[in-house]
């Protein structure tokens, strides 16, 4: 089955400790990012990924890192996390230059930072 | 960049068409509109997209106009299934993707 799959789907975590949000995908999407989405408010984009080891930042980059190692893999790093980092957040992928240029989801990660 | 505003909130009755508008002034000529919903906190789901004319599937229809300023996604025969929040997203740059906050369609019976 073609999926986006985030792992943890919740995490609770404390101001300063280092954590990975994990994002893998099974359709050999070229495309990838990251969103987070706050109550109230649509997803806004965090980074994305072109392909393996281009990466580009979205409109909220601050507090984040990504690496594009593989193709199939974009983990979002927070090295430092803080409280205004807690969030919903998603990952997805799509297939660029195709004509069903659709953005696929993760199921998302819970992240709540103490 | 592009942008998209919706109405916060819609309410349409089961069995009705529901009719979700999106405007979107600022896209360029090659940039897509998608839509998607969002069920709860669950990842977001494809609807339709289109450029300029016209599209429909098995979910849904969007009306753009010709100006490309504003769009209408339809959903034919609403049901309680599709209470959801449902973003018109703008594609711009190619790679970015603005969602905007969305509306929220409370379907009845």
């Amino acid at each position: 089955e073609a999926q986006v799959t985030q792992n943890p789907r919740y995490l609770i975590t404390v101001t300063g400790k280092k954590l990975t949000v994990t994002c893998s995908q099974n359709m050999n999407h070229e495309y990838m990012s990251w969103y987070r989405q706050d109550p109230g408010l649509g997803l806004r984009q965090i980074y994305y990924s072109m392909n393996v080891e281009v990466t580009d930042k979205g409109d909220v980059p601050e507090g984040y890192k990504v690496s594009r190692k593989e193709k199939r893999n974009f983990p979002l790093i927070l090295e430092s996390p803080s409280p205004n980092q807690t969030s919903l957040y998603f990952c997805a992928s799509r297939d660029p230059g195709t004509q069903n240029e659709k953005l696929f989801f993760g199921s998302g990660t819970q992240l709540s930072v103490l | 960049d592009a942008k998209t505003t919706q109405p916060p909130s819609m309410d349409c009755a089961e069995g009705r068409a529901a009719n979700l508008p999106c405007n979107h002034s600022t896209i360029s000529g090659n940039e897509y509109v998608y839509w998607y919903r969002q069920i709860h906190s669950q990842g977001p789901q494809y609807i339709i997209h289109g450029l300029k004319n016209n599209e429909t599937n098995e979910m849904a229809s969007l009306i753009i106009t010709e100006d490309r300023k504003s769009s209408t996604l339809i959903l034919p025969h609403a049901t309680l299934r599709d209470t959801a929040v449902y973003y018109c997203i703008a594609r711009y740059n190619f790679n970015k993707f603005y969602f905007g906050s969305g509306t929220k369609l409370n379907v009845k019976p």
